[in-house]
C-alpha cells in the first residue's frame, strides 16, 4: 500500500535481548518521527529526523534507545538490554516537511513490542 | 511545551453533532492548533488544524476562540466509525516536530 509501513506488527521479547522495529514511510516523505505509546496514554515524541539526521532525539529515554535513517527512507528503531518498561506500542509516522505549521503526519498501525 | 486540557471522555448518539473541547491556555501567538483522531488498534490520524480562523474540511469543522485560549472540534453528524480518541495538539513552528498528545477525549458514538 502506499501508507507508513512497520514491522513487525507484533515483537515478543525477553528481558534484557536486543530488538529492531523497521520503519518505511511514504514514498517521498523527507520527515520521520518516531513516537511511544504505552496503554491509555497519547503518543510520546522519542525522536524525529528531516532526511538522513536526525533533528531532534530530545524524547529518547536513554542511552538505549537509538535510531537511524541511513538513506533518507527506511528507518529502524534500535533498543538494546530491553526492559520490561520498554513495554509498548512503538508509532512512526512520516511527512511532506517537518518542523513546520502544515506537515501533516501520516502514522503507521504501530509496532507491539512486549518485553517479558 | 504548550499543552492542552480535554476531558477524558464523552458521548454522543450517532447522527447528532459532537462538539469537542480543548483548553490551551498557555497558547503561544505563533502555535498552530491540531486535531488528530486515534481509531482503536490505529495510528492516529490528522482531522483538522487552524491557527486563528475556523476551518471546515470535509471530515469536521474547527472553531478557534477569538482570544485562542480554547478550540472545539465539530463533526456535524457522529456515525459509529468516529468513535475514537481524539487529540487537541499544538504545534510550535520553530520546534514543532514534537507534537504533545497528552490523553485526549475518548468519544463513544452510542446507535
Amino acid at each position: 500500500g502506499a501508507g507508513v509501513s512497520q514491522t513487525p506488527s507484533n515483537k515478543v521479547t525477553e528481558k534484557g535481548k536486543y530488538v529492531e522495529l523497521r520503519c518505511d514511510p511514504i514514498s517521498g516523505h523527507t520527515a520521520l518521527y518516531w513516537y511511544r505509546q504505552s496503554l491509555g496514554q497519547g503518543p510520546e515524541f522519542l525522536i524525529y529526523f528531516q532526511g538522513t539526521g536526525a533533528a531532534d532525539d530530545s524524547g529518547l529515554p536513554n542511552d538505549r534507545f537509538f535510531a537511524v535513517r541511513p538513506e533518507g527512507s527506511v528507518s529502524t528503531l534500535k533498543i538494546q538490554r530491553t526492559e520490561r518498561g520498554d513495554s509498548a506500542v512503538y508509532l512512526c509516522a512520516s511527512s511532506l516537511i517537518g518542523g513546520m505549521n502544515t506537515g501533516e503526519l501520516f502514522f503507521g498501525e504501530g509496532s507491539r513490542l512486549t518485553v517479558l | 511545551d504548550a499543552k492542552t486540557t480535554q476531558p477524558n471522555s464523552m458521548e454522543s448518539n450517532e447522527e447528532e453533532p459532537v462538539h469537542l473541547p480543548c483548553n490551551h491556555s498557555t497558547i503561544s501567538g505563533t502555535d498552530y492548533i491540531h486535531w488528530y483522531r486515534q481509531l482503536p488498534s490505529q495510528g492516529p490520524e490528522y482531522v483538522i488544524h487552524g491557527l486563528t480562523s475556523n476551518v471546515n474540511n470535509r471530515m469536521a469543522s474547527l472553531a478557534i476562540a477569538e482570544d485562542r485560549k480554547s478550540s472545539t472540534l465539530i463533526l456535524h453528524r457522529a456515525t459509529l466509525r468516529d468513535a475514537a480518541v481524539y487529540y487537541c495538539i499544538l504545534r510550535e513552528p520553530n520546534t514543532g516536530n514534537q507534537f504533545y498528545f497528552g490523553t485526549g477525549t475518548s468519544l463513544t458514538v452510542i446507535p
